[in-house]
Formats: C-alpha cells, sequence, structure tokens
C-alpha cells in the first residue's frame, strides 16, 4: 500500500453505536491530521496530531475521541453520533506542519 | 494567522476554454500556497505548490499557478479546459515547514465544465 489509506469507506451507525475510523500513512510523515467535510460547507479541520502528540482540537464535541498510537496510525473513535454528524471524514498526512499535506480517501459516514 | 479567500463558489467554462479560478490570501509571514482538487466521494489531490523561489508553478494535468505577492494572489489557470477537469478546487496556505497553523483551506471553487 502507498499514500494514505482510510478504513472502512462507508460506515452506516446509530445514534447509540461506538465505531471507528482508522487512518494509515505510509510515508514516512510525523503529522496526521481529521477532517470533516459536510455537504456545503467549508472542510473543518478537526484534530492534530504532530510527532503522536495532540497540537489541536478545534471545539470538537467529546462524541469525536481520536488516537494515534504511533506516527503511521489515526483513530477516530465514535460514540453517541447525531445525524448531523454525518460526512466525509478526511484523514491527511504531512512531512511537518505547514507542509502539503496528503489525503486519504476518505470514509463517508451515515448515521440514523 | 492567515486565511484564503476563494472567488465563486461555482465557475463554469466551456471545454476547450480557458480556465481562471481565484485565490486571494493574507498572511503574516512569506507563506507556503496549495491548490487541491477534489473529485465527488474522494480525497484531496495536490495539484501544485508554491514554497520559495519561480513565482509561476506548473502542476499535473495542465494548470500551473502564478504566485503575486503584491495582489496577494495565486490564482489557477489551464489554457483549455477539458470535461475531466470538472471537480471542486480547493486554494490553501500555510506559514511554512513547522508553521504552528498547518494548511488552511478556502471554502472551494466547484468547476463546471459545459460541452
Amino acid at each position: 500500500e502507498t499514500g494514505v489509506t482510510q478504513t472502512p469507506r462507508h460506515l452506516v451507525m446509530g445514534m447509540t453505536n461506538k465505531k471507528s475510523l482508522k487512518c494509515e500513512q505510509h510515508l514516512g510523515h510525523n503529522a496526521m491530521y481529521w477532517y470533516k467535510q459536510s455537504a456545503k460547507k467549508p472542510l473543518e479541520l478537526m484534530f492534530v496530531y504532530n510527532f503522536k502528540e495532540q497540537t489541536e482540537n478545534n471545539s470538537v464535541p467529546s462524541r469525536f475521541s481520536p488516537e494515534c498510537p504511533n506516527s503511521s496510525h489515526l483513530f477516530l473513535h465514535l460514540h453517541t453520533l447525531q445525524p448531523e454528524d454525518s460526512a466525509l471524514y478526511l484523514c491527511a498526512s504531512s512531512q511537518l506542519q505547514g507542509d502539503e499535506q496528503y489525503f486519504g480517501p476518505g470514509t463517508r459516514l451515515t448515521v440514523t | 494567522a492567515q486565511s484564503v479567500t476563494q472567488l465563486g463558489s461555482h465557475v463554469s467554462v466551456s471545454e476547450g476554454a480557458l480556465v481562471l479560478l481565484r485565490c486571494n490570501y493574507s498572511s503574516s509571514v512569506p507563506p507556503y500556497l496549495f491548490w487541491y482538487v477534489q473529485y465527488p466521494n474522494q480525497g484531496l489531490q495536490l495539484l501544485l505548490k508554491y514554497t520559495t523561489g519561480a513565482t509561476l508553478v506548473k502542476g499535473i494535468n495542465g494548470f500551473e499557478a502564478e504566485f503575486k505577492k503584491s495582489e496577494t494572489s495565486f490564482h489557477l489557470t489551464k489554457p483549455s479546459a477539458h470535461m475531466s477537469d470538472a471537480a471542486e478546487y480547493f486554494c490553501a496556505v500555510s506559514e511554512g515547514r513547522g508553521g504552528a497553523d498547518g494548511l488552511t483551506f478556502g471554502k472551494g471553487t466547484h468547476l463546471i465544465i459545459q460541452p
């Protein structure tokens, strides 16, 4: 595998479920990001990890919980989501913050 | 702090015509600038970037952009549009390597190609 991969590509979950999104980068990068992209809204930065340390949390509700066990993997744990959380969730990585970011294909999440 | 403004949420051009997507930025330090393209239900793909040096940068798929410091602009152009260019385009700015704020994205421009 090359680049940035995300699994699953599609996810449907009820409001009481717990699920996790996975992101893996094969580029040797040191920074990883979670973004939310909703229809007709700008790209929203959710979390930033730099050298495995969380450096940014853009006022994201606690029902979203990130985890970065090593510099190659990033997870987004989801629980008790709301229908308005339905969106495309994108993971990205970069060598350092400020460098160009490389994006995964995204996970299309639908909350019912 | 940094910001990006993309003029026009939708741009429509005829196949074979010039494509011009506008991007203006603000940054307190010399910026790094980027253009990304996104096809439906896919991630963002880097088209081109400006860091330092030559102000006219060439990217993939025949696109290019010119950094104009005096105008704080980084407009994206392509001489002749192709149907496959229909997509969402995002301009982004950063404060360079190690910049604490990472990338700041514009709201995107949807490019429509008329046959």
